[in-house]
């Protein structure tokens, strides 16, 4: 069975510091898909990135940068600079390859995290 | 860009009471999902549908139910209302038949069970 853990329930840092989010996830397939979300207190969620299992690059869009690790089984989210409106609740999602697709995602817990000014 | 609608954006049932909500995917987006999100807790998968037909299924209930029509717009139907089922429920869509494609979500319904 999937698993999808986000050890970090609640991180507070203020604005312009580094913050790192963690995510390390279980899957017993070789093929799966990756996902992070964004949910801000307004309730929707917001897609930010996906990653297949087979392409191990490293992605940076502006601020954001994500590292991951299949040796480690992690994929780590890293906002550099924070600012206020980054303050959100942010979810890791794992989605296996069944073939047949339209398969649903396992989330995290998800990690609020706050930015103080 | 024009994205995932769900309709209403707020429900107010009665216990045992019936409730329909609805999903429109984006343009050109054949496949439509439905999770489930309790306060504080994270999104729960519940069904998804391509090309009309049942893909994938989670954790929903027998009480609920769910289809795709042929303009691609999804409707989930939740019978006998329990209070357990106030939740904030999200519709999303993907391309392409799924095949693993970033799912995006909808603003959500919130519904609040009395």
């Amino acid at each position: 069975a999937q698993k999808v853990t986000q050890a970090q329930t609640e991180i507070s840092v203020v604005e312009k510091e580094d913050v790192t989010l963690d995510c390390v996830y279980e899957t017993r397939d070789t093929t799966y898909y990756l996902f992070w979300y964004k949910q801000p207190p307004s309730g929707e969620l917001v897609f930010l990135i996906r990653r297949n299992s087979f392409d191990e690059q490293n992605e940076i869009s502006g601020r954001y940068s994500w590292n991951f690790q299949k040796s480690t089984s992690s994929f780590n989210f890293t906002i550099t600079a924070s600012q206020v409106v980054d303050s959100a609740v942010y979810f890791c999602a794992l989605s296996e390859y069944s073939g047949g697709g339209a398969d649903g995602l396992t989330f995290g817990k998800g990690t609020h995290l706050i930015i103080q000014p | 860009a024009a994205g995932v609608i769900q309709s209403p954006r707020h429900l107010i049932k009665e216990k045992r009471e019936t409730a329909t909500l609805k999903c429109y995917p984006i343009p050109r987006h054949d496949t439509v999902y439905w999770y489930q999100q309790g306060p504080g807790q994270d999104p729960q998968f519940l069904i998804s549908f391509y090309e009309k037909m049942q893909s994938d299924k989670g954790s929903i209930p027998d009480r609920f139910s769910a289809q795709q029509f042929s303009d691609y717009h999804s409707e989930l139907n939740m019978s006998s209302l329990e209070l357990g089922d106030s939740a904030l429920y999200f519709c999303a869509s993907s391309p392409a038949g799924g095949m693993e494609e970033t799912q995006y979500f909808g603003p959500g319904t919130r519904l609040l069970v009395l």
